[in-house]
């Protein structure tokens, strides 16, 4: 199974932060690599796909970037509705992997 | 635009089992790739399984192999995931989602958007 991993597990920022999150795979996904956001008791929402791809709908302060084993999500201006969980996830094969989670909190 | 609704909450017993339902609006559940993922409280994302449209089969991870089942009714529009023999380790929260190819240029990836609104499910004697 491909492990997925984050960095920081957590982080405290102001609103107005640029914010970069970490990801890595233990083996080369290619761009198959994908960032969703959680709220406390609701749903994942998908945030960047293939890596660097933002979803329909989603502000433009997000971005993603990276290949192979090493990715990363940046909030451009951290606005008080980023704060939540962030996961990465691998769908290179499956199982389908997620990273353990990155809290984002108001410092 | 896709919608997926879940079924309600449930309560079991150790050794029971539970069958969540995820109904598709917006979309036909043939067109889709279902997948469940679990969320115990205060944890992280875990993936149960789902449709791989590159095997053409439901796949499951292998730490739930043998306890659940993965159907469709294309006819309602609705999946559902079974685990059976439930243990007190299986509350959670369990959401289906669907699973697309995403292809942007020279990259490409799959991903799971959108997902259900998320069914708890609390084991307890």
């Amino acid at each position: 199974d491909i492990q997925m991993t984050q960095s920081p597990s957590s982080l405290s920022a102001s609103v107005g932060d640029r914010v970069t999150i970490t990801c890595r795979a233990s083996q080369s996904i290619s761009s198959y690599l994908n960032w969703y956001q959680q709220k406390p008791g609701k749903a994942p929402k998908l945030l960047i796909y293939s890596a660097s791809s933002l979803q329909s709908g989603v502000p433009s302060r997000f971005s993603g970037s990276g290949s192979g084993t090493d990715f990363s999500l940046t909030i451009g201006s951290l606005q008080p509705e980023d704060f939540a969980t962030y996961y990465c996830q691998q769908t290179y094969n499956t199982p389908r992997t997620f990273g353990p989670g990155t809290k984002v909190d108001f410092k | 635009q896709v919608h997926l609704v879940q079924s309600g909450a449930e309560v079991k017993k150790p050794g029971a089992s539970v069958k969540v339902s995820c109904k598709v609006y917006g979309s036909t559940l043939s067109e889709s790739s279902m997948q469940w993922v679990r969320q115990a409280p205060g944890k992280g994302l875990e993936w149960m399984g789902g449709f791989d449209p590159e095997e053409g089969e439901t796949i499951y991870a292998q730490k739930f192999q043998g306890r659940v089942t993965m159907t469709e009714d294309t006819a309602t529009d609705t999946a559902y995931m079974e685990l059976s023999s439930l243990r007190f380790e299986d509350t959670a929260v369990y959401y289906c989602a669907t699973e697309w190819l995403g292809i942007v240029g020279a990259t490409q990836s799959y991903y799971f958007d959108p997902w259900g609104q998320g069914t708890l499910v609390t084991v307890s004697s």
